[in-house]
């Protein structure tokens, strides 16, 4: 089974520019969590999604958007990029089983902002 | 605002020493605790997690983790450790206490380094 899929791998944007990252979670998976990653903060949760729908929602401004689709795949949206935008975005993917569905996580976008 | 502390951030050992790794949170209703590892150039994954039961949970390469709820507290022990148990370790909550893993609370990780 494949595993979570981030892409890009790499990003390098400028402050005030806008942003999207993808993530397609394991064949199957139903719910997809964001998180985002830095030195400072440690791992902070972003949001989680499940059949397309926002079901919990961190402590981010509103330029932190998200949405998913009827495949399950992912995006994250960050706009009006800040320089403490810069971290690594990661994505995690659960199956349906509640407490026997562990969050299977990806290997993160790294963003740098400029 | 619920939190994670986790009391070591870096902590090394020989091989064959036996490890303790604190974590304290900050919920008082249910609540579901992990702890996950990221090795070297790898993705973070579940190395335990407790949801009922059994306080004294055990996970994979022997490690294992006891849930003290008067103490507030999940820590992560193995008896001997390994040089390949080099990494980073991260503690986390569930705090809803709900089925849903995917909105967990981190601590902000220790970094185990195992000198050979």
């Amino acid at each position: 089974k494949a595993g979570v899929t981030q892409t890009p791998r790499y990003l390098i944007k400028t402050r005030g520019q806008q942003v999207t990252l993808s993530c397609s979670p394991i064949s199957g998976h139903r719910s997809v969590s964001w998180y985002q990653q830095t030195p400072g903060q440690g791992l902070q949760f972003l949001f989680e999604y499940f059949s397309e729908t926002q079901r919990n929602k961190g402590n981010f401004p509103g330029r932190f958007s998200g949405r998913q689709f009827s495949n399950s795949r992912s995006e994250m949206n960050v706009s009006t990029l800040e320089l403490g935008d810069s971290a690594l975005y990661l994505c995690a993917s659960s199956g349906t089983n509640g407490r026997n569905s562990p969050l299977h996580f990806g290997n993160g976008t790294r963003l740098t902002v400029t | 605002a619920q939190s994670v502390s986790q009391h070591n951030h870096h902590v090394i050992l020989s091989e064959a020493a036996s490890l303790e790794l604190g974590c304290n949170y900050s919920y008082g209703g249910t609540v579901n605790l992990f702890w996950y590892v990221q090795y070297p150039g790898q993705h973070l994954q579940l190395l335990l997690k407790y949801f009922s039961g059994d306080p004294l949970v055990k996970g994979i390469k022997g490690f294992e983790a006891e849930f003290i709820k008067s103490k507030f507290s999940f820590n992560l022990r193995k008896p001997s450790v390994q040089w390949s148990d080099t990494a980073e370790y991260f503690c986390a909550v569930n705090a809803h206490g709900g089925g849903s893993q995917g909105n967990l609370i981190f601590g902000k990780g220790t970094k185990l380094s195992v000198k050979p």
